[in-house]
């Protein structure tokens, strides 16, 4: 079966530090993998999707970017956080273009 | 853009009784209506879904109804359980992107 895995699950930066969070997905081959911010108590921001390895696209304007350096890993980073970059970050993949099964989430806070 | 909005944001409902939300979309080009149910502090999950060449689909307590001549879609839950208390996302697909609703919090008193 497959398995989507996130880490690290909590995250306490500074403000004006780099980030790098990492999902994979195991049990499964040629995902689409996207990556979405849920600022508290509000819903899914789409931030970025890939339908293959190096293939990125971008859907909001940021100071975030993200990789997808293997089939089945996706890498979200930052070169340097704001403020409003806090959230829950999660992490999703469907083998097509229909369910999508999300990640356990890292819980950003910059402070 | 493509844009989904769903109504109430809030809604609270006696134990046994039914909850309906609503959502409307934009993207004519979608053609997959997921619902998810987050719990507090987890991620969403899936509950039910319904694509565009089917106007209704039930699952025991949990139905999905779609109009995509309105581009409207609900979710019904009937018999509400204390269990049911959570945020729900309504969702539409098009292509390779998913648009999330606002979401809906769904409390039921006991």
């Amino acid at each position: 079966s497959q398995t989507i895995h996130q880490w690290p699950a909590t995250l306490v930066q500074p403000v004006g530090s780099p980030l790098s969070l990492e999902c994979t997905v195991e049990g499964t081959s040629n995902p689409n993998l996207y990556w979405y911010r849920q600022a508290a108590g509000r819903g899914l921001q789409l931030l970025f999707y890939s339908v293959g390895i190096g293939q990125i696209s971008s859907e909001v304007p940021q100071n975030l970017s993200a990789s997808r350096p293997q089939d089945r890993q996706f890498i979200l980073s930052s070169k340097k956080l704001l403020l409003s970059d806090s959230g829950f970050y999660l992490c999703a993949w469907t083998p097509g273009t229909y369910e999508q099964y999300f990640g356990p989430g890292t819980r950003l806070t910059v402070t | 853009g493509e844009n989904v909005e769903q109504h109430p944001s809030t809604l609270s409902v006696q134990e046994g009784d039914s909850a309906v939300i609503k959502c409307t979309y934009s993207d004519s080009a979608s053609n997959y209506f997921p619902w998810y149910k987050q719990e507090l502090g987890k991620r969403p999950q899936l509950i039910i879904d319904i694509r565009s060449n089917v106007g209704e689909k039930k699952d025991q307590r949990i139905a999905v109804t779609l109009n995509k001549t309105a581009k409207h879609f609900s979710l019904h839950i009937t018999e509400t359980q204390p269990e049911d208390s959570a945020v729900y996302f309504c969702a539409a697909t098009g292509g390779f992107k998913t648009i999330f609703g606002a979401g809906t919090r769904l409390f039921v008193k006991a």
